[in-house]
């Protein structure tokens, strides 16, 4: 069964500092992995996916991610956050093509400090 | 840009009373899902919905919850008889077709007292 731990429930950064937000998967077959964000008081919203390619992958909002088959990670970075990126992340994990059911993790919490 | 629209955003509800949640998907969408969220734990899959049946249901998703496509638009989740246990976040989705990215509602949040 797949399962998806982000190792952080908090993160805490000043603004325009990099930050970067762990996530592992377990999963005995190939994966598709995500970052979705929630805003206060708005829905899940799509960062990025990986599905296949390039490991390095780009999102919205100058975020980006880098799949390692090897560390079974998928970590979050952005170079410089804003206060506007404070949000809730969630990682998430499907098995097989597509993302008909999607595995989350326990989100992690972002907060900018001025 | 089109958006899953969900109602009630928030409703409270007596422990053993029906509860119906309701979701506009996006509207060239064909395929419909639930997620639940109890607070302080992860999002959890309860269903998806293609062509007007149930495509694949956690274990979460016995007998007391059910789910319609009762028109073009709306997709409900029905929760029979609610318990505390029952007190969560509902997040409505819809993705184009299988593959695609799944594009989550804001979500209602359901209280049972």
């Amino acid at each position: 069964a797949q399962s998806v731990t982000q190792l952080d429930s908090q993160v805490p950064v000043f603004e325009e500092a990099p930050v970067e937000l762990r996530c592992n998967y377990s999963s005995s077959v190939s994966v598709y992995l995500f970052w979705y964000v929630q805003y206060p008081n708005q829905g899940l919203q799509l960062l990025l996916k990986y599905l296949s390619g390039s490991t390095l992958v780009k999102g919205i909002n100058g975020f980006e991610a880098e799949f390692n088959k090897s560390q079974t990670s998928f970590h979050l970075r952005k170079p410089s956050v804003h206060i506007s990126d404070t949000a809730e992340y969630f990682c998430a994990v499907s098995e097989g093509r597509g993302a008909q059911k999607l595995v989350f993790g326990q989100g992690t919490r972002l907060t900018i400090n001025p | 840009e089109p958006e899953v629209t969900q109602t009630p955003s928030h409703q409270v509800t007596q422990m053993g009373q029906e509860v119906i949640l309701r979701c506009v998907p996006i509207s060239n969408h064909l395929y419909f899902y639930w997620y639940r969220q109890i607070l302080g734990q992860k999002v959890e899959f309860l269903v998806s919905f293609y062509n007007n049946e149930i495509s694949e249901k956690s274990e979460i998703f016995d007998d007391q919850f059910s789910v319609e496509r009762p028109d073009g638009s709306n997709f409900t989740l029905k929760i029979r008889s609610t318990k505390l246990e029952d007190s969560a976040m509902y997040f409505c989705a819809s993705s184009r077709d299988w593959g695609n990215t799944i594009y989550f509602g804001e979500g209602s949040w359901l209280t049972v007292v």
